[in-house]
């Protein structure tokens, strides 16, 4: 059964700061990796999907990694600002399956 | 594009009583899922649905839970005899085959 975790569970900087978040996942036989943001009550965005081929994908200030043989992916956040304030989840799902596995989100907090 | 749209937003239901929430997808999208969120977690699949054929469903959805995705279009999810357990967030997404996910905005239950 994959499991997908997600350390910290709370992260708080000041603006400015490049950080990384951590997602890490037990079975390496994923189809794809998603990157979701989440703001309080609110719906998911997708913020960058890699595909199991590949090793990174960017938008803009946001880089997101995947190294399948280790079960690890980071999202890398450039010059961070406190419009990034939100949860951040990554998600994967398996070959053949259609449905993502969460991790439980980190929750970021930039301040001003 | 107008997005994934859910209604209602916000259900305050009695226990006891069934609740019918609405996901219409992304136009064009041809898959939909079904996902449920509690405070603090990650979104737990539900179901899936490709076009109109339900093509799986989590050990989660209980038999008090029903969900149809006629013509292929719009979806419902109801919930029948609701439990305070079942209060959550219920998000709809919607893909074009195993492209990008998009999410809505959710429904959010309150069973008292």
């Amino acid at each position: 059964k994959q499991e997908v975790t997600q350390i910290p569970a709370a992260l708080s900087v000041p603006e400015g700061e490049n950080l990384v978040l951590n997602c890490s996942f037990t079975d390496s036989a994923i189809y794809n990796l998603q990157w979701f943001r989440q703001d309080p009550g609110k719906g998911l965005t997708s913020l960058l999907l890699i595909q199991s081929s590949q090793r990174e994908q960017t938008s803009g200030r946001l880089n997101a990694s995947l190294d399948k043989s280790s079960g690890r992916s980071t999202l890398y956040i450039a010059a961070s600002q406190p419009g990034d304030s939100a949860t951040y989840l990554c998600a994967v799902s398996r070959p053949g399956a259609q449905k993502l596995v969460f991790g439980q989100g980190t929750r970021l907090t930039i301040n001003p | 594009d107008t997005g994934v749209s859910q209604d209602p937003r916000h259900k305050i239901t009695k226990r006891g009583q069934n609740v019918t929430f609405r996901c219409d997808p992304i136009s064009e999208h041809n898959r939909l899922y079904w996902y449920r969120q509690t405070l603090g977690q990650g979104p737990e699949f539900l179901t899936y649905f490709q076009n109109e054929a339900q093509l799986e469903k989590s050990r989660l959805l209980s038999d008090r839970f029903s969900a149809e995705r006629p013509k292929g279009s719009f979806s419902t999810l109801e919930i029948q005899r609701t439990e305070q357990g079942d209060s959550a967030m219920y998000l709809c997404a919607s893909s074009f085959g195993a492209d990008t996910i998009y999410f809505g905005e959710g429904s959010w239950l309150t069973v008292v």
